[in-house]
Order: structure tokens, then C-alpha cells, then sequence
């Protein structure tokens, strides 16, 4: 079966850094994404990772361990903006491309 | 590049109608499109996916003959929610994605702004 698990909710403080994780148990693996959704609105792309190690994007940086099924999103000098939904998703192989979706991480970013 | 747009934004309609929503790729021709249904506090689930001018492939539990899926064209596809129900209230996205270009990476889906359905 499909699987995508991360922390419901964390909190954090403005400034600081923040890791969330996301581990995967899918039937096929062709990459890895990250997305930010505000309340209300659609998720907009923060990374994609296919290889294992780290992907550094400004104050977000995303690493892959395809053996370990195991994905983090690291946010760095946290802004009260950063406040939102992280969504962690699996891009299945074959025709289809379809994203399976995790259950997202609530994040409060408090001064 | 690479906008997706929604039709329309919100909806409320009566319990028993009918409510299209149509998804749109602004300035790239989308191959497939997916749509998602979102409940609150809850992520996106997968309802189905469509090609151009082929059926829609639909998830286990989703009902084909209640979520009707057309993709007539490569900019162009629709979901009408057919005999709608208050448990059909939820936020309904679309994403996009296209075979690639210069600017728009194959791999990416390209989401809508979504659509907000509420029955009553």
C-alpha cells in the first residue's frame, strides 16, 4: 500500500531553523516533492528531489535517502510568512506521473 | 509560465444539482491533468487523472459516474459533480502538467487557485 507520514503540527520560532520530515513506503518512487499551502489556497512547488542528498533553494533545502524512504525540508531564519502547510509527496513511476500525497505538516511560526 | 487557472473560485449550489469546474492551462498545453479534493485540515487526495482525449483513469473509493471528467482538449479539461451532495462540500484542485519546454519542467505539476464548493 501507499503510505506518506509526517508530523501533524510543529511550532517554531521566527529566526530559527526548522526540520520536517516525511518517510514513504510507495509501490513505485520517481521523485520526491515538497510544497507550501496556505489555508485556503492551491500548494505552491518548493522542491523536487529524484537523487539522494541535498537540494539547497535560498532558505529551503530538501534531502532524499531513497533506502532509507526518507525525505526532510529544512527551513532556515524562519519568517511569520513561513506560517502554512507543508505537503511532502511521492511521484509514482510508470505512465501516470500521479503525486501521492502525504498528510502534511501544520507549521506555526511564533515571534 | 505555467499557470493554471480555476472556474470558478467558489460555488454554492443546492443539494441534488449539478456544478462544473473547469481547469485551465493558461500558456502550456497540458497532457494530463489530475484533480483533488481537499477536506479541511486534511491533504490532497488524488480523485483522478486524464489525458487528452482519452477516459479518465479514476482512484479507488471515487465514484466516475457522480465525478465526471472531461479533457477535450490541451489547454481544457472539466469536473462536474453530478447530483451533489452537502458530503461533496470541499476544495477541489487542479494540476497540470505538460511534456516540458525550456521554461516548464516535465516533471512539475502546475496547480489551480482551486475551487471551494459548498452544497446545501
Amino acid at each position: 500500500g501507499q503510505n506518506i507520514d509526517q508530523p501533524t503540527e510543529m511550532t517554531a520560532t521566527e529566526g530559527a531553523i526548522v526540520q520536517i520530515n516525511c518517510t514513504y513506503q510507495t509501490s513505485g518512487f520517481n521523485g520526491l516533492f515538497w510544497y507550501q499551502q496556505h489555508a485556503g489556497e492551491a500548494p505552491t512547488f518548493l522542491s523536487y528531489n529524484v537523487l539522494d542528498g541535498l537540494e539547497e533553494k535560498g532558505r529551503f533545502s530538501s534531502f532524499l535517502s531513497r533506502s532509507k524512504g526518507y525525505s526532510y525540508l529544512l527551513l532556515k531564519e524562519l519568517q511569520m510568512k513561513d506560517s502554512a502547510s507543508y505537503l511532502c509527496a511521492v511521484r509514482e513511476g510508470g505512465a501516470t506521473n500521479k503525486l501521492i500525497f502525504g498528510t502534511g505538516t501544520l507549521l506555526a511560526v511564533q515571534p | 509560465g505555467a499557470v493554471v487557472s480555476q472556474h470558478p473560485s467558489w460555488v454554492i449550489c443546492k443539494s441534488g444539482t449539478s456544478v462544473k469546474i473547469e481547469c485551465r492551462s493558461l500558456d502550456f498545453q497540458a497532457t494530463t491533468m489530475f484533480w483533488y479534493r481537499q477536506f479541511p485540515k486534511q491533504s490532497l487526495m488524488l480523485m483522478a487523472t486524464s489525458n487528452e482525449g482519452s477516459k479518465a483513469t479514476y482512484e479507488q473509493g471515487v465514484e466516475k459516474d457522480k465525478f465526471l471528467i472531461n479533457h477535450a482538449s490541451l489547454t481544457l479539461s472539466t469536473l462536474t459533480v453530478t447530483s451533489a451532495h452537502p458530503e461533496d462540500s470541499s476544495f477541489y484542485i487542479c494540476s497540470a502538467k505538460s511534456l516540458g519546454t525550456a521554461s516548464i519542467k516535465a516533471y512539475e505539476q502546475y496547480f489551480g487557485p482551486g475551487t471551494r464548493l459548498t452544497v446545501t
